[in-house]
């Protein structure tokens, strides 16, 4: 079955950057595009960004341009989410999620706090 | 605040028919875009309730359903039942912002 499995919880200091990771089974992961989605506590959901898992394109979020990269190992099935200079309010829960026309699967999500 | 607008919360009784509305502009769901729901109950990953505005995909109950009417949507839960307890989002796409998601609402049932 389609699955999509995240990289453990992660604690970082202000200013730091985090890199999650999402590794995708199931399926031909080069077929569908993987996007980023974070949930701070008792908040919304927030899109960030998403890859076309085929040829590596990008798209980013306007507020998260320039913090945020979204990559990808093809030769692992695996997306990577990378945001840099980290603040108290990038603490949240990090998804990322298969878009077949919306989003169909999703990870287990990854928490990121972000504490001196 | 979000894109798209959704009451904070809604109530029901087991058995009644509630719903969940999600208003947004022309840039939006006015804008032709189709509306999607997701359910996501506490401590867990939003799961797909609705897609294209009204599709049910495999597993999901016919007691819930979705609509979509010029800059709104709306997703109905009838026979009410105390798993349906959960946050419910609906999400759609807009010309400037691409991926929009509306603020989430609370769904208990009393």
């Amino acid at each position: 079955q389609v699955q999509l499995v995240q990289s453990g919880a992660e604690v970082k200091r202000p200013g730091a950057s985090v890199k999650v990771s999402c590794k995708a089974s199931g399926y031909t992961f080069t077929t569908y595009a993987m996007h980023w989605v974070r949930q701070a506590p008792g908040q919304r959901l927030e899109w960030m960004g998403w890859i076309s898992a085929g040829n590596g394109d990008t798209k980013y979020s306007q507020k998260f341009q320039g913090r945020v990269t979204i990559t990808r190992d093809t030769s692992a099935s695996t997306v990577y989410m990378e945001l840099s200079s980290l603040r108290s309010e990038d603490t949240a829960v990090y998804y990322c999620a298969r878009y077949v026309v919306p989003f169909d699967t999703w990870g287990q999500g990854t928490l990121v706090t972000v504490s001196s | 605040q979000s894109v798209l607008t959704q009451p904070p919360s809604v109530s029901g009784d087991p058995g009644q028919r509630v719903t969940i509305s999600c208003t947004g502009s022309s840039s939006n769901i006015g804008a032709g875009y189709d509306v999607h729901w997701y359910q996501q109950l506490p401590g867990t990953a939003p799961k797909l309730l609705i897609s294209g505005n009204s599709i049910r995909p495999s597993g999901v109950p016919d007691r819930f359903s979705g609509s979509k009417s010029g800059t709104s949507a709306s997703l109905a839960i009838t026979g009410l039942q105390a798993e349906d307890e959960a946050d419910y989002y609906c999400q759609s796409y807009d010309n400037s912002l691409y991926v929009v998601f509306g603020g989430g609402t609370r769904l208990t049932v009393l």
